[in-house]
């Protein structure tokens, strides 16, 4: 069974500075597709970042950037100029390429101090 | 472009009752996909739709449980003789073509007293 493991319950960053978020991932699969989702106080979840296994090149999204070791099964989300509405929850998932469902960790609190 | 929309966004029910839960899908899309998101903890997959079918249910529970998606109008995830273990938020997502990148909704806040 896949599973989806992000050691850090919380996290705090100064405004303007970078953070990283970790998340490691369990699976037998070559082929899979690994994201990030913010979940802001309205509890809304939104897609920041996604990744395909059989890339090599890390994904980046504006200021939003993954650090993705396949051999590590590890994948951190790198938040540079922290700006205040970054504060939220983020999840990691995972989904198996000819999968339906997500596997999501269990979240990590993001708070950016102005 | 509407996004995933969810009603109600909160609903309070007693124990015994049942909750019916709404999803609309983003437009175009006709894959939706139904998870619950415990106090503390991240999103646990219950079950994935096409219209007028259900593909994948492993994550539903085995009784009082129930999700369907006709061909027309909204997903609907149903509970019967809710639980105060059933309080949760549950959220509803969609895609394009199975296996695409999915798309939340606000989710619903399930409150059972």
């Amino acid at each position: 069974a896949q599973t989806v493991t992000q050691s850090q319950p919380e996290m705090s960053v100064q405004e303007a500075e970078t953070v990283t978020l970790s998340c490691t991932y369990d699976t037998s699969e070559s082929d899979y597709y690994l994201f990030w989702y913010k979940q802001p106080p309205s509890r809304q979840m939104i897609l920041v970042i996604r990744q395909e296994a059989y890339k090599q090149q890390n994904a980046t999204e504006n200021r939003f950037s993954v650090n993705f070791q396949k051999a590590a099964k590890s994948f951190s989300l790198k938040i540079s100029d922290s700006q205040l509405g970054d504060a939220a929850m983020y999840f990691c998932a995972y989904r198996r390429d000819t999968g339906n469902q997500f596997y999501f960790g269990t979240g990590t609190s993001l708070t950016v101090i102005p | 472009n509407a996004g995933v929309m969810q009603n109600p966004r909160h609903l309070v029910r007693r124990r015994g009752q049942e909750a019916r839960l709404r999803c609309s899908p983003m437009k175009g899309h006709s894959h939706v996909y139904w998870y619950r998101q415990l106090p503390e903890e991240g999103l646990k997959f219950m079950v994935y739709l096409q219209k007028e079918n259900i593909i994948d249910e492993s994550g539903m529970p085995k009784e009082r449980f129930s999700a369907e998606f006709p061909k027309e109008g909204p997903s609907i995830l149903r509970i019967q003789q809710v639980v105060r273990g059933d309080s949760a938020a549950y959220f509803c997502a969609s895609s394009l073509q199975g296996g695409e990148t999915q798309y939340f909704g606000p989710g619903t806040r399930l409150l059972v007293l």
